[in-house]
């Protein structure tokens, strides 16, 4: 089946910088990628929707400068968040689509991010 | 607005059956997803189903009524493995976008 990587698996960080996560397809060209954030013991929430060369559809309350993504290319999304926060520690989770008619979205292993 | 439903948590015993309601409610309907998700790790998908029945694989069965806006995963055998959270993920019409459920959490006892 399809591969997504994202990097890093983990993050710890001071409040007020900003981290990078990248997520990239490995073995196929992700028309669609898509951005969740998880809460200990809740459901995947959508934040962002990105297609390659254009910009990302962000999702009602997601604060669109907070979190920057690029969709740089057809195997490369990266989720930039910016001047974290404490309550910005999450799982990040990203997924990717292959084409339209994709049955299914192939998802990443997840990136944990604790801001202190 | 779009409403999808599961079970908070359910256990069961192992080599049992279990099965798990998802109803759902969205603006349009092309396709229902269920992905199983171990504690800290990301989702991995276990079936789709876009047309009304069953759709069997292996020890995992599932199911969907579009006219009832409900669907059901079936797992047989049950195996300790299998103890995690389940969700349902309904995509509407001609869009991109999954909204999932908040994931039911099962626990595989001996």
């Amino acid at each position: 089946g399809a591969v997504v990587s994202q990097h890093p698996s983990r993050v710890i960080c001071k409040s007020g910088t900003s981290v990078k996560i990248e997520c990239r397809s490995l073995d196929f060209q992700a028309t669609t990628m898509f951005w969740y954030r998880q809460f200990p013991k809740q459901s995947l929430m959508l934040m962002a929707t990105s297609n390659e060369g254009s910009k990302a559809t962000y999702e009602q309350g997601v604060e669109k400068d907070k979190f920057l993504i690029n969709h740089a290319s057809l195997t490369l999304s990266t989720l930039t968040v910016t001047s974290a926060h404490p309550e910005d520690s999450s799982f990040y989770i990203c997924s990717a689509t292959e084409g339209q008619a994709q049955e299914t979205q192939y998802f990443g292993p997840g990136t944990r991010l604790l801001v202190l | 607005g779009q409403n999808i439903d599961q079970p908070t948590e359910m256990t069961a015993t192992e080599g049992a059956i279990v099965q798990i309601n998802c109803t759902y409610q969205t603006s349009g309907f092309n396709g229902l997803f269920w992905y199983q998700q171990h504690a800290g790790e990301a989702p991995t998908f276990l079936s789709y189903n876009v047309l009304d029945g069953l759709e069997e694989k292996g020890r995992f069965s599932s199911f969907l009524s579009r006219s009832k806006g409900y669907s059901y995963l079936l797992l047989k055998e049950l195996q300790m493995k299998d103890s995690a959270s389940y969700l349902c993920a309904v995509r509407g019409s001609f869009s991109q976008n999954f909204v999932f459920g908040p994931g039911t959490r099962l626990s595989v006892l001996p």
